[in-house]
């Protein structure tokens, strides 16, 4: 069973640090990409950027491109996101994502099957 | 970035009656070999969201068939035949064709 397991609920002040974590199970973890994906209160989902185990190649959204850190350790099947200097308005649930992939024939290249497996979330608080 | 949008943005459906949802792209989905990069999420109160729909028409494991999704190009539809309980959430599509990935403003089906 695929599983993606996050890390707790964090509080932090704005300034502060955070590396949160998300651990991946049941599948061969180096042969999907690891997403990210923040919903803040009462909103939708946005999709903040992948890395890719084997590699570590990372693709951000130019939104959150500078403001997070996404990283990998294949070693330990785990993923990270990071931020250096936290904002009141980081304040959100985060969720680990796997995305799914299907090779197509014709193109001979791999593509996306949409995010196949959800984490449970890591909700984060920065207040003063 | 691509842009998606969704309408309905609420929905209000009495259980047993059909519901559909619209969802257009600001760029085609449609790959040159046939696929259509479209999928569609349902986030049910207080859960992660989980994959219904992928590839524009394709349901993921353990979908029931109640659920349909059809389109190509640029305009895709979510239909639920009978809506049941446990289908009251919010639904998002979202694109696969490029990064950055991008999801519509999402769905909110209530009950009537």
């Amino acid at each position: 069973e695929v599983q993606l397991v996050q890390s707790g609920v964090e509080m932090r002040e704005p300034g502060e640090s955070l590396k949160i974590s998300c651990k991946g199970s049941g599948y061969d973890f180096v042969n999907y990409w690891i997403g990210w994906v923040r919903q803040m209160p009462g909103k939708g989902l946005e999709w903040m950027g992948m890395i890719h185990p084997d590699d570590s190649d990372v693709d951000y959204s130019p939104s959150f491109q500078g403001r997070v850190i996404i990283s990998v350790d294949k070693s330990v099947s785990t993923a990270y996101l990071q931020w250096t200097s936290l904002q009141a308005s980081d304040t959100a649930t985060y969720y680990c994502v796997r995305e799914g992939y299907h090779f197509d024939p014709i193109d001979k290249d791999y593509s996306s099957t949409g995010i196949d497996h959800w984490g449970p979330g890591t909700r984060v608080t920065v207040s003063s | 970035d691509i842009v998606m949008t969704q309408s309905p943005l609420s929905l209000a459906v009495t259980p047993g009656e059909p519901a559909s949802i619209s969802c257009r792209s600001s760029h085609t989905l449609l790959s040159l070999t046939g696929y259509n990069y479209l999928d569609w999420y349902l986030q049910r109160p207080g859960q992660s969201p989980q994959l219904l729909i992928y590839l524009g028409s394709t349901r993921a494991s353990g979908v029931p068939d109640r659920f349909s999704g059809s389109g190509s190009g640029t305009d895709f539809t979510l239909k639920i035949s009978r809506v049941e309980a446990e289908d009251f959430g919010v639904y998002y599509c979202m694109q696969g064709v490029q990064t950055p990935r991008t999801f519509g403003q999402g769905t909110k089906l209530e009950i009537k």
